[in-house]
């Protein structure tokens, strides 16, 4: 059973980077059958995709932050990494890993299995 | 840039249907998914490709999507389907949208 963890500092300061890796265990992120993603989830509030990459390096990236990210994959590790840089706390989430299946380029995506979760607080 | 609708709360007694809705510009020409999430827990994928359902998740769950309105319906609700629910589509800018989400109560 694939299962996802998510790992990195709870806290981070203000105009830092934030970074955060998920660990796949149950399968080979090596895949050619999937993306892996990145969401998050402000206290109380909605979903928020971040972006997603293959192991072949291909990445989409949520436009809306696509500045401020970088997602990288190594597969010696089967795990994925994010880095968001210049946070501050509009950044303070629940960040979540999960398996990508689908075609994100063709419209036809979903996410199975996530992560339990990292809740990242920017404050300083 | 494009929107997914959700109405904020859908109310319910338990054995009875539910319905949510979410909508956006000709999302039928789109094929969305949908996540259960109850509190303090992770999204599960309940509903992909309008209306399939993945292994694991009762038959009372169902999807449709048409014009410009997606629907997930629970039928004979239960009180632990009690949760909130996000639908989820794609945008030829972003590949990856998601509706506000809708709490379920079962009352």
């Amino acid at each position: 059973q694939l299962q996802l963890q998510e790992s990195g500092p709870g806290l981070v300061k203000p105009s830092e980077t934030l970074s955060l890796t998920c660990s796949v265990s149950g399968g080979s992120i090596s895949s050619s059958s999937y993306y892996w993603g990145w969401i998050r989830q402000p206290p109380g509030k909605g979903l928020e995709w971040i972006g997603s990459i293959h192991y072949s390096g291909t990445t989409y990236y949520n436009p809306s932050l696509k500045s401020r990210i970088t997602i990288s994959v190594d597969t010696s590790k089967n795990q994925f990494s994010l880095k968001l840089n210049s946070v501050t706390a509009a950044d303070t989430a629940v960040y979540y890993c999960a398996r990508h299946e689908g075609s994100p380029a063709a419209g036809n995506s979903w996410f199975d299995p996530w992560g339990q979760g990292t809740l990242v607080t920017i404050s300083s | 840039s494009y929107e997914l609708t959700q109405p904020p709360s859908v109310s319910v007694s338990p054995g009875q249907t539910a319905s949510i809705s979410c909508s956006g510009d000709k999302l039928g020409n789109k094929y969305i998914c949908w996540y259960q999430q109850k509190p303090g827990q992770s999204p599960v994928l309940v509903i992909y490709q309008d209306k399939k359902r993945p292994s694991g998740i009762p038959e009372r769950f169902s999807g449709s999507n048409s014009g410009n309105t997606a629907t997930l319906t629970i039928s004979g609700t239960q009180a632990m389907d009690e949760a909130d629910y996000y639908c989820q589509a794609w945008d030829s800018t972003t590949p990856v949208i998601f509706g506000g989400g809708t709490k379920v109560t079962v009352l």
